[in-house]
């Protein structure tokens, strides 16, 4: 059974530093994707990562992917208080038709 | 391109009564996705169709949920009856195709209470 931790769960970090939330998953995989969750909203897709070393960039957040480590990471660059959401990770299930994964989400929170 | 329309938004009910969902998904998108999020949780996969035929509903509540999606367009997802534990955000989502690498888009959700 293909499972996908997320942490930190929580992350208070003040506006301008830096930071990471990572993200492993349990078996062979090497689709995954990165969300964003504002309070109330629904869910906004962020980074689709389909191979080993896979590298995307939007704005102040870069996502990884190391399927040999079956790891991924969201790099938060010079953080401002807009990036404050929740997280999410999901990976592709390929032996349960292609499900999504879902980790537990990363609540980040940027103060000024 | 217009997104994921779901309706209502937001729904209030006692428990034992029936509630319906409704969604439309991204035109010409084949796979559509039903998730239960409660809140702090990330989605549960509720079911999955492609077109109009269901790939997965392994963790739908079989005995109080149910859901269709005639003509492989619109869905509607019914809980009969409720209980307290059905609480929750019901997002709807749709994707391209279901073995490519595409990203699943969502609707804005129908926060269900149930009281």
């Amino acid at each position: 059974e293909l499972k996908v931790e997320q942490n930190p769960l929580f992350l208070s970090m003040q506006e301008g530093k830096n930071y990471t939330i990572y993200c492993n998953y349990s078996t062979t995989s090497d689709r995954l994707y990165w969300y964003r969750q504002d309070p109330g909203k629904s869910l906004e897709s962020l980074f689709v990562l389909l191979s080993n070393g896979a590298v995307k960039q939007e704005g102040r957040l870069m996502a990884s992917l190391d399927t040999k480590a079956r790891l991924s990471t969201l790099h938060i660059t010079a953080a401002v208080h807009d990036l404050s959401a929740t997280y999410f990770c999901a990976v592709d299930d390929y032996d349960s038709n292609y499900q999504l994964i879902w980790g537990a989400g990363t609540k980040l929170i940027i103060k000024p | 391109e217009a997104g994921v329309a779901q309706s209502p938004r937001y729904k209030i009910i006692e428990k034992r009564q029936s509630v319906a969902f409704w969604c439309n998904p991204i035109s010409g998108h084949a796979t559509l996705y039903w998730y239960q999020q409660i809140l702090g949780q990330g989605p549960k996969l509720l079911i999955q169709f492609q077109n109009n035929g269901v790939v997965d509903d392994s963790q739908l509540p079989k005995d109080r949920f149910s859901a269709e999606r005639l003509k492989g367009v619109d869905s509607t997802l019914k809980i009969q009856p409720a209980k307290l534990e059905d609480s929750a955000v019901y997002l709807c989502a749709s994707s391209l195709i279901r073995d490519g690498p595409y990203e699943q888009y969502f609707g804005p959700g129908t926060r269900l209470t149930v009281t």
